[in-house]
């Protein structure tokens, strides 16, 4: 079975540009979070989401920022108007969600996003 | 909401020594407690985790301890390799949701 798979590995954008960080859960997860690790700091959750659904978005920027998670095809984390602030690594996360309730989180290999 | 604390931000121990690493959580409601470790470059990956009911679980040379009355949580490493050095997170979650907190991470450095 193919873990989370995060694409792309690494992006490069101009300031005022837009980032699409994508990810597919591990087969049969439902849950998907995205968190984000700045340089030599720790993961700051962001968003979680289920299919079709955000389920909390507490950690998310209010503004730049937006997440979803289509029926089909991967979970897209959006920056638009990227800063260079937004360069950071984005880990996004599955699980098999309430009712296994596991509580593992499985994370894929990160994309790091580099604003110039 | 709820807040992880974790205390030391680095560790450097030899070879063979012990290394411990502690974490607070905030919310007593929380009730799963895992621990991952990130090398350098890579994602997390879990090493051993806790639930609330239980106060202590061993999985060769790590275990992991859990005072709920504290509400803090220990990462024991004993007989530490050179290739333990990673930096370890605890995290905290509550039992009605998979959402994990994170505490800040501890540089673990173990010196041939």
């Amino acid at each position: 079975n193919a873990g989370v798979m995060q694409n792309p590995r690494h992006l490069v954008r101009r300031r005022g540009q837009e980032a699409r960080l994508r990810c597919s859960p591990v087969k049969g997860h439902s849950h998907v979070y995205w968190y984000r690790q700045l340089p030599e700091e720790g993961l700051k959750f962001m968003v979680y989401l289920q299919k079709e659904n955000i389920i909390d978005e507490s950690g998310m920027p209010k503004e730049r920022f937006s997440a979803e998670f289509p029926k089909e095809g991967p979970s897209i984390l959006r920056i638009q108007q990227v800063v260079r602030g937004d360069s950071a690594a984005y880990f996004c996360a599955s699980s098999p969600g309430k009712g296994v309730n596991t509580g593992e989180l499985f994370f894929g290999e990160g994309s790091r996003l580099t604003v110039l | 909401g709820e807040n992880v604390e974790q205390h030391p931000s680095t560790l450097s121990v030899q070879e063979g020594d012990s290394a411990v690493i502690k974490c607070t959580y905030s919310d007593s409601a929380s009730n799963y407690f895992p621990w991952y470790k990130q090398e350098l470059g890579k994602r997390p990956q879990l090493i051993i985790d806790i639930r609330s009911n239980v106060g202590e679980k061993k999985d060769q040379r790590i275990a992991v301890t859990l005072n709920k009355t504290a509400k803090h949580f220990s990462l024991h490493i004993t007989e530490t390799q050179p290739e333990d050095s990673a930096v370890y997170f605890c995290a905290a979650s509550l039992s009605n949701t998979d959402k994990l907190i994170f505490g800040t991470g501890t540089r673990l450095q173990v010196f041939p």
